[in-house]
């Protein structure tokens, strides 16, 4: 059971494009909402992350909106870069539990094209 | 800091063979985590450990074992490994994880397994 749908599976976007990539959620209890970023043969790393009680936040050229009402938050990369290129993944997380299990996307490769 | 780190990087197993994957991190951590990853399904968590000498069951715990045997230690165990195991595992750690907190987790490099 995919909680957590991420599109679309890849994007090419040109250097200096703006990257966009989607996710819904189902879980109303989810209250945190992390991107990670993943290089080829590295682990995840956290890019970006929001809690629901803002509808933005931005960081440098990325920034996480986030729709309550529509249950879909995304990532914008402005000024897309080459060294961007890297698997993507939202992912989102509930307090409700003992622990922050965070529940992952299927991921998005960006390719940025020089 | 070497921060999260992994053992083995790869790994090629026959079915029904057992093995154990290591994770060590060096940041005084209090939680653990065991994730595999498959294409087209992101991660998905195994197991976890909210402190030493506990663990408990993610979303994908059948047929792994894990210990937690020392805080900077957490290991994934395959008894009698099959071919729908063969993924690339990573664990992370963080600082805390509780209801109130939204710590950051740190990932491993990953190891790769095949089961032939």
């Amino acid at each position: 059971q995919q909680q957590v749908k991420q599109s679309p599976q890849s994007l090419i976007v040109q250097k200096g494009g703006i990257s966009i990539i989607n996710c819904a959620y189902e879980n109303t209890a989810f209250d945190y909402f992390p991107w990670y970023q993943q290089f080829p043969g590295k682990g995840p790393a956290l890019l970006i992350a929001i809690r629901p009680d803002v509808s933005e936040k931005k960081e440098g050229r990325f920034t996480i909106s986030f729709n309550k009402s529509a249950k879909q938050f995304s990532l914008h990369i402005m000024d897309s870069q080459p060294g961007d290129s890297a698997t993507y993944f939202c992912a989102a997380s509930t307090s409700t539990r003992s622990a922050r299990q965070l529940t992952f996307g299927s991921g998005t490769q960006l390719t940025v094209l020089p | 800091n070497a921060g999260v780190t992994q053992t083995p990087k790869f790994r090629v197993l026959k079915t029904g063979q057992s093995m154990t994957l290591l994770c060590a991190q060096d940041m005084n951590h209090e939680y653990m985590y065991w994730y595999r990853q498959d294409p087209g399904m992101g991660l998905r968590l195994i197991h976890y450990s909210v402190g030493e000498g506990t663990t408990a069951k993610g979303e994908v715990p059948d047929g792994y074992n894990v210990s937690r045997l020392k805080k900077q230690n957490f290991l994934l165990g395959l008894e009698s490994a099959a071919p729908s195991q063969t993924s690339v595992y990573f664990c992370a750690s963080s600082k805390t994880s509780g209801r109130l907190s939204t710590d950051t987790q740190y990932f491993g490099p990953g190891t790769r397994l095949t089961v032939l």
